[in-house]
């Protein structure tokens, strides 16, 4: 089925781990998002692409580093990961000609880091 | 800084009641407000859209109404059905920045048999 497809879906992490999460679209989308979802705050934007090879800072970039060196891949990285990054990270991506109708989640990464 | 927000954080509703969530914006710029539902151990996926040039939408059982003067919106789930037990977003973007979407902060509904 064409989709978002997140990996791992869990993950228990040590302070300090690094770690990479992997979203992978076969819709041939060019822009991707990564969001975090924590209670009571939504999702916020950590960082997006909008096309091969370029990466931008969306509302909470620190800790996190990103590459999208594929068109179908954008990657997620911690490089020291902190108790403050225990989380929902949902991948998103959409066509660029659908405009803001077009976004397309995947299912999710909890990760927790102690 | 909480562009969108929404209220209530939960909210239950007998079955064939109405559900009501309400959002609220800041920025002028936003000209796109949609809804998300999303289910445990699920991404939000779209369920209705509105524009600032209606001020109601109206898609089966969902309904957006849009106050662009008080720069509110909420959706209305009339009949609601205990299928409809979910986490609801708020969200809004403008035609700028690559029309990123920002979030409200999620509202649980749960309908009551």
């Amino acid at each position: 089925n064409a989709g978002v497809t997140q990996t791992p879906k869990f993950r228990v992490l040590k302070t300090g781990q690094s770690m990479t999460l992997l979203c992978a679209q076969d819709m041939n989308h060019e822009y991707m998002y990564w969001y975090r979802q924590d209670p009571g705050m939504g999702l916020r934007l950590i960082h997006y692409s909008v096309g091969e090879g370029t990466t931008a800072k969306g509302e909470v970039p620190d800790g996190y580093n990103v590459s999208r060196l594929k068109k179908q891949n954008f990657l997620l990285g911690l490089e020291s990961a902190a108790p403050s990054q225990t989380s929902v990270y949902f991948c998103a991506s959409r066509p660029r000609d659908r405009g803001r109708t077009g976004y397309t989640f995947g299912s999710g990464t909890r990760l927790t880091v102690v | 800084q909480q562009q969108v927000k929404q209220s209530p954080q939960s909210l239950i509703v007998q079955k064939g009641g109405i559900s009501i969530i309400n959002c609220a914006y800041e920025n002028t710029a936003f000209d796109y407000f949609p809804w998300y539902q999303q289910f445990p151990g699920k991404g939000p996926a779209l369920l209705i859209a509105i524009r600032p040039d209606v001020s109601e939408k109206k898609e089966g059982r969902f309904t957006i109404s849009f106050n662009k003067s008080a720069k509110q919106f909420s959706l209305h789930i009339m009949d609601s059905q205990p299928g409809d037990s979910a986490t609801y977003f708020c969200a809004a973007s403008s035609n700028t920045g690559f029309q990123k979407l920002v979030f409200g902060t999620g509202t649980r509904l749960l309908v009551s048999p």
